[in-house]
């Protein structure tokens, strides 16, 4: 089966642009979560997708993050204006259902660089 | 609020040596489920070892094994035969009711030949 896709790998931009990341979810997978991980730290949950309705957006930071995930499969996350604190690995994760015993499937993630 | 603590930021272990990583959680539900992620340099997080817990028996997969005290909210991984492929970020996580991963802030171990 493949995995979660994630792309672009590496991203580097200069503060107050703007920056998008694509995540496509194993197939069938019907949960969708977006994670920030800054160095040195824990993932921290940003954004949970349940098919295409958001089940919690509750951490993210709505005045620059936006995500959409379209007919229920790819999700994007975007950033407008990127701030020097958004530097970090965003981890994209797929699951089946929301139960508690499922682990999530992680992508690779993208590193985010703002300079 | 659920939350998960790892005290201990690096730990190296010798080659084919056993090492244990130490998580505390904190939790008011008596259902939830505890994991080990292991993130490697590629940065995929992947799955080690999960735990349920009412179950008294603690879980182990191959060389990996969890000594989980639910009264003490403690549930610490053991790598028996390390090997120089177990040198990575491991990071403990909690799932309850909210069916989300709340995750510590992670050990980095280092294997030495």
């Amino acid at each position: 089966e493949a995995g979660v896709a994630q792309s672009p790998r590496y991203k580097i931009i200069e503060k107050r642009q703007s920056v998008a990341f694509w995540c496509n979810p194993i197939s069938g997978h019907a949960t969708l979560y977006w994670y920030q991980q800054i160095l040195g730290q824990g993932p921290k949950l940003l954004i949970q997708f349940q098919n295409n309705g958001v089940v919690d957006d509750s951490q993210l930071p709505k005045d620059r993050f936006s995500a959409e995930r379209l007919k229920g499969v790819d999700s994007t996350l975007k950033i407008q204006p990127a701030k020097l604190e958004d530097s970090a690995v965003y981890l994209c994760a797929s699951t089946k259902t929301g139960g508690k015993a499922y682990g999530y499937t992680f992508g690779s993630g993208t590193r985010l660089t703002v300079v | 609020a659920q939350t998960v603590t790892q005290s201990q930021p690096e730990m190296s272990v010798q080659e084919a040596e056993t090492v244990t990583l130490s998580c505390t959680y904190d939790t008011s539900e008596s259902d939830y489920y505890l994991f080990w992620y292991k993130q490697p340099p590629s940065r995929q997080m992947i799955l080690v070892i999960r735990q349920e817990a009412y179950k008294q028996q603690n879980a182990t997969e191959n060389r990996f094994s969890v000594n989980f005290q639910k009264a003490a909210k403690s549930f610490s991984l053991k790598i028996s035969d390390s090997q120089l492929g177990d040198a990575a970020m491991y990071f403990c996580a909690l799932k309850g009711s909210n069916y989300k991963l709340t995750f510590g802030k992670g050990t980095l171990l280092t294997v030495n030949p």
